[in-house]
């Protein structure tokens, strides 16, 4: 079973609003990261947060993490049609040498 | 543009056969990890490579295996491929044992028929 499951697993929003995706996860962590992945092809990195932080920042997105309920959440601010692609978070577990990704939001941006 | 190469970016195979998917590294990633994405699905960890030994597998049967070599190159190999074995296979490197940040390859397709 995967560690991460995140909400909503299909959203679709007007061009310039605000995106909110959540996940939460069931074990500790040292870290979680977000990913986007276009048209089921590569994934790229987006941001990267330690356990021992609560908030992130990079251009127009924003990453959150509450240890205590095992969340977080990414908001993309000002959507843009490039947006649209399906985003996922992947921990990386104390004492694992692996990501265990949750299945994912596809995010739709609509012109 | 990602500085990891997969190949090839699409496969068909039958049932039964066996399948070896490449995928190169950026130069001083010592990590290399595999992971099997159904259509869907987020990834799931297969295996992971450091320095050319296997240092961490996920719950994946033993006809998938892989090599790792000095040149940053690796291969994920399956045999007795079935059904079940289509999906995108996508590779990932980091210069880091604990692999904080990945960079992930565009992934090979492969279909069993």
């Amino acid at each position: 079973s995967q560690q991460g499951e995140e909400d909503p697993q299909a959203l679709s929003i007007q061009e310039g609003e605000n995106a909110t995706m959540n996940c939460s996860y069931k074990t500790s962590i040292n870290n979680l990261q977000w990913y986007r992945q276009n048209s089921g092809r590569g994934l790229v990195h987006l941001i990267l947060i330690r356990s021992n932080e609560r908030e992130k920042h990079s251009g127009r997105l924003r990453v959150t993490l509450d240890t205590s309920k095992k969340s977080s959440s990414l908001l993309i601010t000002a959507s843009r049609a490039a947006d649209t692609a399906s985003y996922f978070c992947a921990t990386a577990l104390q004492g694992a040498q692996k990501l265990v990704f949750g299945q994912g939001t596809r995010l739709t941006i609509n012109p | 543009e990602t500085g990891v190469t997969q190949s090839p970016t699409h496969l068909i195979k039958t049932r039964g056969q066996q399948v070896t998917l490449r995928c190169s590294s950026q130069s001083g990633h010592n990590t290399v990890s595999w992971y099997q994405q159904a259509l869907g699905q987020g990834p799931q960890f297969i295996f992971q490579y450091y320095r050319e030994e296997e240092n961490g597998r996920g719950n994946f049967p033993p006809r998938f295996s892989g090599l790792q070599f000095p040149n940053y190159s690796s291969e994920l190999n399956v045999n007795a491929l079935e059904l079940d074995d289509s999906a995108l296979y996508l590779c990932a490197s980091s210069p880091d044992e604990g692999g904080r940040r990945y960079t992930f390859g565009s992934g090979t397709r492969l279909t069993v028929v």
